[in-house]
This record gives structure tokens, C-alpha cells and sequence, in this order.
């Protein structure tokens, strides 16, 4: 079946431009993750999501980031005024739900923003 | 807080050589522990985890790791690397799940295995 997937694979920003990164989730997935890989880290947590519903925004760096999942499936990353220490892969996580688990969190491609 | 370390940031190989990628983490709770592979350009996959139960969990492709409660490790192992097996192997810690299972990774280790 389809897995999760992101648009656009690589995102071109020159400083101050305004993006918006999407992920499609595995269907029916009710938990969604947003983490952030600088070049030769780790990822790192963002923000997550049950569904609709914003349940920690605790990894977002600064008010300029914003997550949205108005339907409870495809998601929304925008970064607003883009500066360049935004630029890094930002990675897009579903499963099937976090209550009762653990439950396997299955990674989309990422999307390589890169802000000049 | 949890976090992880990866002790060693590139670990070079020759093919059919053994392998073992540190990891080591620190919890003040229950632990889930994981071994997700990155290919190059690639998103992250799950290699293998540790939920609960017995401390040895295997791969489908010859990849093991021990959970090690007195020492706080999860090392990766495989006694016979192969080409196939050149990519970036990252080490995560889960939080618990009742509070969203949020997955704390370290820096990874990538993992060069020459012929």
C-alpha cells in the first residue's frame, strides 16, 4: 500500500519568503509527528498531531512555524519569513494511533528546504 | 529528559567484516528503544525495536541489538556486513506513549562498508 508521502521533495527559499511544506499521511494513521534533521544531525521533534487536534507544539523553534491538520489527514507545515537556519530536512511521521501502544511510526521521504 | 548518544559518528568497514554501532540513552522511565536506517535521499525505516520481553531482537536482514538496562545500551550488531548495508543509522528513544510517543533520536552513525 501507499506510505506517506511529501511535497515538494526539495524546496528552493530565499530569506524571508514564506513556505508551506505538506504530508500525506498513511490512511487511516491517526497520529502524525513533524521532526526537523539538520545536515548531520539527528532528527528532531516538532510537533504532533491525534487526528485534528495539536496535542504538543513543544519542538516548534519559534512562532514563525505554524502546523496545521484541519481534517484529522493530510498535514501542513508553514514556515513563515524563512531565515537560513531553517533550512534542513523536515520529515513527516505517521501511525496508527499513540493510546495503548507503542505503535511503529512509519517515515515519509522529507522535503530538503534549503533557504538562500 | 531522555536522550540518546551515538558514540561514534562514521563507522568505516570492510564488507563480510562485523559490525557493532553504539548507542547508549538515559530514562527515568520505562523504555522503548529503536534502530531506524536512512538510505541517501531516502526517508527513515524501521530496522528493529525493543518493546518489552526478551533483551536480544533481530532483523530480517542479519541485524541484531541488546537492550542492556544496567548499562543503558542498545547496541547494533551484524556479524557479516554487506555493501547493501552502506547508509546512516539512527538510534531512538520513545516517550511514553501516554504522552504522545514522540521519538527522541541520536545524531546517528553512518555506517561506510567498502569491498
Amino acid at each position: 500500500g501507499a506510505g506517506v508521502s511529501q511535497s515538494p521533495r526539495y524546496k528552493v527559499a530565499k530569506r524571508g519568503q514564506d513556505v508551506a511544506l505538506r504530508c500525506d499521511p498513511i490512511s487511516g494513521h491517526v497520529s502524525l509527528f513533524w521532526y526537523q534533521q539538520a545536515l548531520g544531525q539527528g532528527p528532531e521533534f516538532l510537533t504532533y498531531f491525534q487526528n485534528e487536534a495539536q496535542l504538543d507544539k513543544s519542538g516548534l523553534p519559534s512562532d514563525r512555524f505554524f502546523a496545521e491538520r484541519p481534517e484529522g489527514s493530510v498535514s501542513t507545515l508553514k514556515i513563515q519569513r524563512t531565515q537560513q537556519e531553517d533550512s534542513a530536512v523536515y520529515l513527516c511521521a505517521s501511525s496508527l494511533r499513540t493510546s495503548g501502544g507503542p505503535y511503529e511510526q512509519y517515515f515519509g521521504p522529507g522535503t530538503r528546504l534549503t533557504v538562500t | 529528559a531522555q536522550s540518546v548518544t551515538q558514540l561514534d559518528s562514521q563507522v568505516p568497514v570492510f564488507e563480510e567484516a562485523p559490525v557493532e554501532l553504539r548507542c547508549n540513552y538515559s530514562s527515568s522511565v520505562s523504555v522503548y528503544l529503536f534502530w531506524y536506517v536512512q538510505y541517501p535521499n531516502q526517508g527513515l525505516q524501521l530496522l528493529l525495536k525493543y518493546l518489552s520481553g526478551s533483551t536480544l531482537v533481530k532483523s530480517i536482514n542479519g541485524f541484531e541489538a541488546e537492550f542492556n538496562k544496567s548499562q543503558t545500551s542498545f547496541h547494533l550488531r551484524k556479524p557479516s556486513v554487506h555493501i547493501s548495508d552502506t547508509a546512516e543509522y539512527f538510534c531512538a528513544v520513545s516517550e511514553p506513549y501516554n504522552q504522545g510517543g514522540k521519538l527522541i533520536f541520536g545524531q546517528g552513525t553512518e555506517l561506510s562498508v567498502k569491498p
